[in-house]
């Protein structure tokens, strides 16, 4: 079968960093999205991920390692406001998403 | 300009009554999906169209009958509600289904809590 597994919660101070892993089964891979979702709202999209290696986007970074069937997600310089769910999803063979059930990641001051 | 938006945010509800959520989007996107998270955050991919055409039919009681009117919106019509519908249900559309870089914009999720 096909699985997603990250951790069910974390909890890192502000101004610190923090990786969030997230490893994968799927049947096929067209690529990895990581998501953030605030309490009550709606998922939003964080990166993109197809080839090995590491995306930098500002204080988010996203790797990936195909052959390890493995991701993580870096955040630095943490803000209260990055207190959320981050959602790790793998696109199969089919190009349908397989959704991991998230990271709670609590920031504490 | 909202992009993804489903009406209602909240709907209580009896056991055994039919309700509808609608959402639409306006993103000019191709396809459009509908996800549940229950309480456990899972999110599951429940249907999934592409330019008013069912692509996507996961293993979803057929009291859940989705219907796309036109590409930019996608309702979703639950009859004889039961308590473990109680969810939230999420709109989302995309660019295209079949590819890789495939970016979901979702709706602000509609909570249903069936009494």
């Amino acid at each position: 079968g096909q699985n997603i597994d990250q951790p069910t919660e974390m909890t890192a101070t502000e101004g610190a960093i923090v990786q969030i892993n997230c490893t994968y089964q799927t049947s096929g891979f067209n690529g990895l999205f990581w998501y953030q979702q605030h309490a009550g709202e709606a998922p939003t999209f964080l990166s993109y991920n197809v080839l090995d290696g590491l995306e930098e986007k500002g204080r988010f970074s996203s790797f990936l390692s195909r052959s390890k069937g493995y991701s993580y997600l870096l955040l630095k310089e943490l803000q209260m406001k990055d207190s959320a769910s981050y959602l790790c999803a793998v696109m199969d063979s089919n190009y349908q998403l397989i959704w991991g059930a998230g990271t709670k990641l609590i920031i504490k001051p | 300009d909202t992009a993804v938006s489903q009406t209602p945010k909240y709907l209580v509800t009896q056991m055994g009554n039919d309700k509808s959520i609608k959402c639409e989007q306006n993103l000019g996107h191709d396809t459009m999906y509908w996800y549940k998270q229950d309480s456990k955050k899972f999110l599951k991919i429940m249907f999934s169209y592409n330019n008013k055409e069912l692509i996507i039919n996961e293993t979803v009681p057929n009291r859940f009958s989705p219907k796309s009117p036109d590409k930019a919106h996608l309702n979703l019509h639950i009859n004889s509600l039961e308590l473990g519908d109680s969810a939230v249900y999420f709109c989302a559309s995309s660019l295209a289904g079949g590819s890789g870089a495939n970016v979901l914009t979702f709706g602000a999720g509609s909570r249903l809590t069936v009494l």
